[in-house]
């Protein structure tokens, strides 16, 4: 079945530099790559998503992309502010199955 | 609107005892449901998921079971806790079972002492 790793499984970055947290995964066959966002004490809630049918995916200081021949996808976030803190999960989807989760990244932004 | 009720917030069992979560969501029908247990270092672990009343897939054989009775309602359970059972729980609905978002409630914080 489908594996997910992601990388680093901590950040801390200043307040207005980038962060980027990358992931892999396993079977050629996956099509929907979203990523999530857990605050403290709730339940992760999606920020954006990519198919595989495209290479990059912007949203304001949210940012995506696909490399679909090595099998990894990243998250980039400009301009990050104290609030980007949290846990983000990567995921992948190959169409039959139920979405699979990295271990996530728990990003801190220093003021 | 679609919404997913999830409860009890917090939970402290003694190891066991039985455990038995809910989860109902309201606005759609037909869901596919989750059972997610989030652990420390171990990210999202699926336990169960359902694409209809009666259907169960397990996808990690351990201590819980899970049962949906009405369609839009999801239950975790098990007869002992153990003290591995300890973690955050979260349940989740989708329209179809992949590639499409999943939308997740706000969690049940179990310890087992």
């Amino acid at each position: 079945g489908e594996n997910v790793e992601q990388h680093p499984s901590t950040l801390s970055v200043q307040e207005g530099d980038s962060a980027v947290i990358k992931c892999t995964y396993s079977d050629s066959a996956s099509n929907y790559f979203p990523w999530y966002k857990q605050e403290l004490g709730k339940g992760p809630q999606l920020i954006i998503d990519i198919r595989s049918n495209v290479g990059e995916k912007k949203d304001q200081r949210i940012a995506v992309t696909l490399n679909k021949t090595a099998k990894h996808f990243s998250l980039h976030i400009t301009e990050t502010q104290p609030e980007d803190s949290a846990v983000y999960f990567c995921a992948a989807s190959n169409g039959n199955t139920p979405l699979v989760f990295g271990k996530g990244t728990r990003l801190s932004v220093i003021a | 609107s679609q919404t997913i009720h999830q409860w009890p917030a917090t939970l402290v069992q003694p190891v066991g005892s039985p455990l038995s979560l809910e989860c109902t969501v309201e606005g759609t029908s037909n869901p596919n449901l989750y059972w997610y247990r989030q652990a420390a270092g171990r990210g999202l672990q699926l336990l169960f998921y359902s694409v209809g009343i009666g259907q169960i897939s397990s996808e990690v054989p351990q201590n819980l079971s899970a049962s949906r009775p009405q369609d839009r309602q999801f239950i975790l359970s098990s007869k002992k806790l153990l003290l591995s059972d300890s973690g955050f729980y979260l349940c989740a609905w989708s329209r179809v079972l992949s590639n499409t978002e999943a939308f997740f409630g706000q969690g049940t914080r179990l310890t087992v002492v």
